[in-house]
């Protein structure tokens, strides 16, 4: 079967680094996304990764390794408003999204 | 804002009642989506429309109905729930259905359901 693992909860304090990893086994690979879910809003995009090797979009980067089924989000600078679920979500070879059930990440001041 | 809109934003229902979701989106997408989101499980794909024709309904009970008149509106007809239905329901869109290049879906706030 398709599987996507990622932790439940972290916690980081507020201008600190915080790394979200994401494994996962599919049919297949067409690419890797990281959302951002604030409670009781939309998912939002941040990023897609389908090629080895970091991809950095200001405050946070986003890492995948094909060979190893692995990715991480990086958070650098933590901000309050960075409390919020993180969706790892992989699309496999028939372009469906496999989506991971996400990282809920507590700021504490 | 991301372009994409759901009315309502919450709803309680009981065992017996019919109801609908609606969605629009307002960014010329060709594809739009519907997804089941309960608390700490995956997103679950419910069904695809890609220009107004049903292309995927992944084993989701007929007491679920979508409609899809026309490339901007996405209805959820709901009839004889149960309550392990009650859960966050998203809809969403994507400029195509699928295609190579990490199309991106773009996401309402989705209706909190409650069945009873």
């Amino acid at each position: 079967g398709q599987n996507i693992d990622q932790p439940t909860e972290m916690t980081a304090t507020e201008g600190a680094i915080v790394q979200i990893n994401c494994t996962y086994q599919t049919s297949g690979f067409n690419g890797l996304f990281w959302y951002q879910q604030h409670a009781g809003e939309a998912p939002t995009f941040l990023s897609y990764n389908v090629l080895d090797g970091l991809e950095e979009k200001g405050r946070f980067s986003s890492f995948l390794s094909r060979s190893k089924g692995y990715s991480y989000l990086l958070l650098k600078e933590l901000q309050m408003k960075d409390s919020a679920s993180y969706l790892c979500a992989v699309m496999d070879s028939n372009y469906q999204l496999i989506w991971g059930a996400g990282t809920k990440l507590i700021i504490k001041p | 804002e991301t372009g994409v809109t759901q009315t309502p934003r919450h709803l309680v229902m009981g065992m017996t009642n019919k109801k609908s979701l609606k969605c629009e989106q307002h960014l010329g997408h060709n594809a739009m989506y519907w997804y089941k989101q309960s608390a700490k499980k995956p997103l679950e794909l419910m069904f695809v429309y890609s220009l107004e024709e049903r292309v995927e309904n992944n084993s989701v009970p007929s007491r679920f109905s979508p409609e899809c008149p026309n490339s901007s509106h996405l209805f959820l007809h709901l009839h004889t729930l149960q309550p392990e239905d009650s859960a966050l329901y998203l809809c969403a869109s994507s400029q195509e259905w699928q295609i190579e290049g990490g199309e991106t879906q773009y996401f309402g706030p989705g209706t909190r359901l409650l069945v009873l």
